[in-house]
């Protein structure tokens, strides 16, 4: 069947390298991002999230950074493996929000070559 | 625990027929929340609830309804489908004090 995302940005990694994937966010009030990994005719799976008053933080083989001052995102993924090939979204949240509001990114499809 | 259950896994609907998109969960989560995703466009907010008998409006609410009578249970109502509601729909839950939301595995949508 069709496969959600056709039209996403892709980042093509070698197994075994670093995968770095970008976010940009426009709500400067966002005081909570979280990373979602989505499978193939599954739901997004979260991998890992940060606190806006924390600038890194570190989960197995991944890491989150965020940079406030140009609202950027990004997650790096060590020694990608075939099981990582997913699109990876991020999400915020603000304060100002409903507690229920979660805003995602347009995401981007994370691709393993051999 | 079986997570976030959502039914039918697939239908296909011609236009102005009207269904229901099944949700129910089983970890007591008060925060429900729909979303549909289309191709190169995310996850777009459609309802939320925040507990049984409130629920509220998201990003692209037209043409849906929902209610939560229960806890577990939340149903998204297509009241007259269009094809432009073709898509893959989610839902998903939180608790109160989580932020992080555990999502079904979805439905996928097509209107001819």
């Amino acid at each position: 069947g069709e496969s959600v995302g056709l039209h996403l940005p892709t980042l093509s990694v070698q197994e075994g390298d670093n995968s770095i994937i970008n976010c940009a966010y426009s709500n400067s009030a966002s005081d909570y991002f979280i990373w979602y990994k989505q499978e193939s005719g599954k739901g997004p799976q979260f991998i890992i999230d940060i606190r806006s008053n924390m600038d890194k933080r570190q989960g197995q083989r991944v890491t989150v950074l965020l940079n406030k001052t140009v609202k950027h995102l990004s997650l790096q993924i060590a020694a990608t493996q075939p099981g990582d090939s997913a699109v990876y979204f991020c999400a915020e949240t603000s304060p100002y929000s409903s507690a229920s509001k979660i805003i995602f990114g347009s995401g981007t499809r994370l691709s393993i070559r051999p | 625990n079986a997570g976030v259950t959502q039914t039918p896994k697939f239908q296909v609907l011609k236009t102005g027929q009207s269904m229901t998109l099944q949700c129910a969960q089983d970890m007591n989560h008060e925060y429900m929340s729909w979303y549909r995703q289309d191709p190169g466009m995310g996850l777009r907010l459609i309802h939320y609830s925040v507990g049984a008998g409130i629920t509220d409006q998201g990003e692209v609410p037209n043409g849906y309804n929902v209610s939560r009578s229960t806890t577990e249970d939340f149903p998204l109502r297509l009241l007259s489908a269009a094809p432009s509601q073709t898509s893959v729909y989610f839902c998903a839950s939180r608790s109160g004090t989580g932020k992080s939301y555990t999502f079904g595995s979805g439905t996928r949508l097509t209107v001819v």
